[in-house]
């Protein structure tokens, strides 16, 4: 069964300390693994698409890797304006298009 | 502007109703979807249309149904038959109709059942 597992379920960090979250997936074929920010009350925001193990993207403070069961979301010296929940999700080959999303790790950065 | 709209932010229902959510894109997406989100639980989709006047079941239809007569327009009513319909309602659409690409959403509506 394709299954996507986010840890941890929630982290504290303070202001310019950074950390990673993750996101483990177990699918029969990966077409995709996407990225997203949601914060609360409002409709999760892309942030990054990966397609094959060892490819790397960055955007800002925010560095997304994919190996060939896992992906990293490594923040670099956060700011409290990252505070969020972080969504994965995985498009695998037999599913006619349909993401299979993660639970979230919601982020929370104190200055 | 391009982007997904969605209608309205909240809505209030009596048990026993049906009510309709408005999902509207200008991006002239293929594809577009209808997710729904409960707290400490992932996204789960519901219906998903690929292209105009066909759609498919996703993995919580029952109580649910939706129309694609429009490219831009994927309408979702929540009827009677579904039993616990309180949650916030999420609307994507993606530019490829076999969705190798990313999907982009609304900004969602709050359903509560009174």
């Amino acid at each position: 069964e394709d299954q996507v597992t986010q840890s941890p379920e929630a982290l504290r960090l303070q202001e310019g300390e950074s950390s990673s979250l993750n996101c483990s997936y177990t699918v029969s074929g990966l077409r995709g693994l996407f990225w997203y920010r949601q914060d609360p009350g409002k409709g999760p925001e892309f942030l990054f698409t990966l397609y094959s193990a060892g490819e790397e993207k960055e955007k800002e403070r925010l560095k997304a890797t994919l190996t060939k069961k896992e992906s990293f979301l490594h923040i670099t010296a956060p700011k409290p304006e990252d505070s969020a929940t972080y969504l994965c999700a995985v498009l695998p080959y037999n599913q006619g298009g349909k993401l299979i999303f993660g639970q979230g790790t919601e982020l929370s950065v104190k200055p | 502007d391009g982007g997904i709209t969605q209608s309205p932010k909240y809505l209030f229902r009596k048990e026993g109703q049906n009510v309709t959510l408005s999902c509207e894109q200008n991006l002239n997406h293929d594809a577009m979807y209808w997710y729904r989100q409960d707290p400490g639980q992932g996204l789960r989709l519901i219906y998903y249309s690929q292209i105009v006047n066909d759609f498919q079941k996703g993995d919580i239809a029952e109580g649910y149904s939706v129309s694609r007569e429009k490219k831009e327009s994927f309408p979702l009513t929540v009827t009677s038959a579904q039993k616990n319909p309180t949650a916030f309602y999420l609307c994507a659409s993606s530019p490829d109709r076999n969705s190798r690409n990313e999907q982009f959403f609304g900004p969602g509506t709050r359903l509560t059942v009174l």
